[in-house]
């Protein structure tokens, strides 16, 4: 597709319940990022992908928390036992390269959860 | 540690009036980038402009404009000339070299008034 595909768009979750959101980067890039975004507030940063290695991990908030990108292309994002603080925005984005030095990162449009 | 700061929870502009949105940052490190977000009401992040530290010109992306400061740490974004369809939530962010990871503002809510 021409941009971040990101699926689902909006996930209820029972407390407790295990969920996996997904993202489909644009064709060819090769660094992958996850950010959580709070109500109100701006992304905060929980993991990179440099084609299939995960080279930065720093911001998942426990280890509830799991990503992957197994063949370097589409990545998921994996809550296990979701509590209500993990209720937030994901958003997915991808980059051609390093962002930075006018490299921008390309962002898909989140997927809302919801733990009830 | 990287932070950014939006001082600005909310504007109200007309349509047709420029508008300047602050930023100002902290980082110990030299070579960093600035970025611009424009966030709509769809969620998707959009890139609109970016400055990086060594730049000696001010970026400048159609009607944005970065005005960037280097030793007041400020990058302000200018939208000239408004339109009805700029209302939307703006973030700055700041990446350090060496680090793949964006570093957000809490973002200014942007009303543009007809």
């Amino acid at each position: 597709g021409a941009g971040v595909s990101q699926s689902p768009r909006y996930k209820v979750a029972k407390r407790g319940q295990d969920v996996a959101l997904r993202c489909d980067p644009i064709s060819g890039h090769v660094s992958l990022f996850w950010y959580q975004q709070a109500l109100g507030q701006g992304p905060e940063f929980l993991t990179y992908f440099q084609n299939e290695a995960q080279l930065d991990k720093s911001g998942l908030p426990s280890d509830r928390f799991f990503a992957e990108r197994p063949e370097g292309s589409v990545s998921t994002l994996k809550i296990q036992r979701t509590q209500q603080e993990d209720s937030a925005v994901y958003l997915c984005a991808s980059s051609l390269d390093r962002v930075g030095w006018n490299t921008e990162a390309f962002f898909g449009q989140g997927t809302r959860l919801t733990v009830v | 540690a990287q932070k950014i700061t939006q001082t600005q929870p909310g504007m109200f502009v007309q349509e047709k009036e420029a508008v300047t949105l602050d930023c100002t940052y902290d980082t110990s490190d030299q070579s960093y980038g600035l970025f611009w977000y424009k966030q709509p009401s769809s969620g998707e992040m959009i890139f609109l402009i970016y400055q990086g530290s060594y730049d000696e010109q001010n970026a400048t992306e159609g009607r944005y404009s970065l005005n960037f400061q280097k030793a007041r740490k400020s990058a302000n974004l200018v939208i000239s000339a408004s339109q009805l369809g700029d209302s939307a939530m703006y973030f700055c962010a700041m990446i350090v070299q060496g680090a793949q990871k964006l570093v957000f503002g809490q973002g200014t809510r942007l009303t543009i008034n007809p």
